[in-house]
């Protein structure tokens, strides 16, 4: 199975910040990465898919990039909306396995 | 409205069965891969296991093969998960999510039903 290792667990960040999570396949996983935002009782939501594209409606402050082992979610310009975890997700192979989430904290 | 809407989860022993359903409504269901994610209380999210367009294909993660079994009838716009055998470690929201069309991403998600491993 493809293990999805997101770094940090926890973030502590301010309103207006500019923040990056990283998440690395171990192995190469192409452009086969998604990743998603979940709030505390919701259901995850979909936010950028096959790396950099944001799924819609979601505000262009999110953005995503890498490819094959590294890749990175970016969010500037932190709004009070985003403390959320974050995870990602990859499909390039059976099973679908995501990350261990990112939870991103109002400092 | 496209929303997703599961229902049948509850307490159960050890050992004992389950089945949880999801209404879709708002899309044409026979159109989508189907999957069913779970959330261990405090955890991440584990991929369970997904269901082709017309119920010919399905796959699931090692953890619950041979004992959860997903189906779905599209005549009804429904999606099922029959789990039997169950342990506390199956102690988990339960979510129905739809694969987008155009490759293995979760574009729409139902809001979970608890399922409860407990003696």
């Amino acid at each position: 199975d493809i293990q999805m290792t997101q770094s940090p667990s926890s973030l502590s960040a301010s309103v207006g910040d500019k923040i990056t999570i990283t998440c690395r396949a171990s192995q190469d996983i192409d452009t086969y990465i998604n990743w998603y935002q979940q709030k505390p009782g919701k259901p995850p939501k979909l936010l950028i898919y096959a790396v950099f594209n944001l799924q819609r409606g979601v505000p262009s402050r999110f953005s995503g990039s890498g490819s094959g082992t590294d890749f990175t979610l970016t969010i500037t310009s932190l709004q009070s909306e985003d403390f959320a975890t974050y995870y990602c997700q990859q499909s390039h192979s059976p099973p679908i396995t995501f990350g261990q989430g990112t939870r991103l904290e109002i400092k | 409205e496209v929303q997703l809407v599961e229902s049948g989860g509850g307490l159960v022993q050890p050992g004992g069965s389950l089945r949880l359903s999801c209404a879709a409504s708002g899309f044409i269901f026979s159109d989508f891969w189907m999957t069913w994610v779970r959330q261990a209380p405090g955890k991440g999210l584990e991929w369970v296991g997904n269901i082709q367009q017309d119920g010919s294909e399905t796959y699931y993660v090692d953890s619950v093969k041979g004992r959860f079994t997903i189906s779905r009838d599209n005549a009804q716009n429904s999606l099922y998960l029959q789990m039997n055998s169950l342990g506390v470690e199956d102690t988990a929201v339960y979510f129905c999510t739809r694969e987008s069309a155009a490759g293995t991403r979760f574009d729409l998600w139902g809001r979970g039903t608890l399922v409860t491993v407990s003696s």
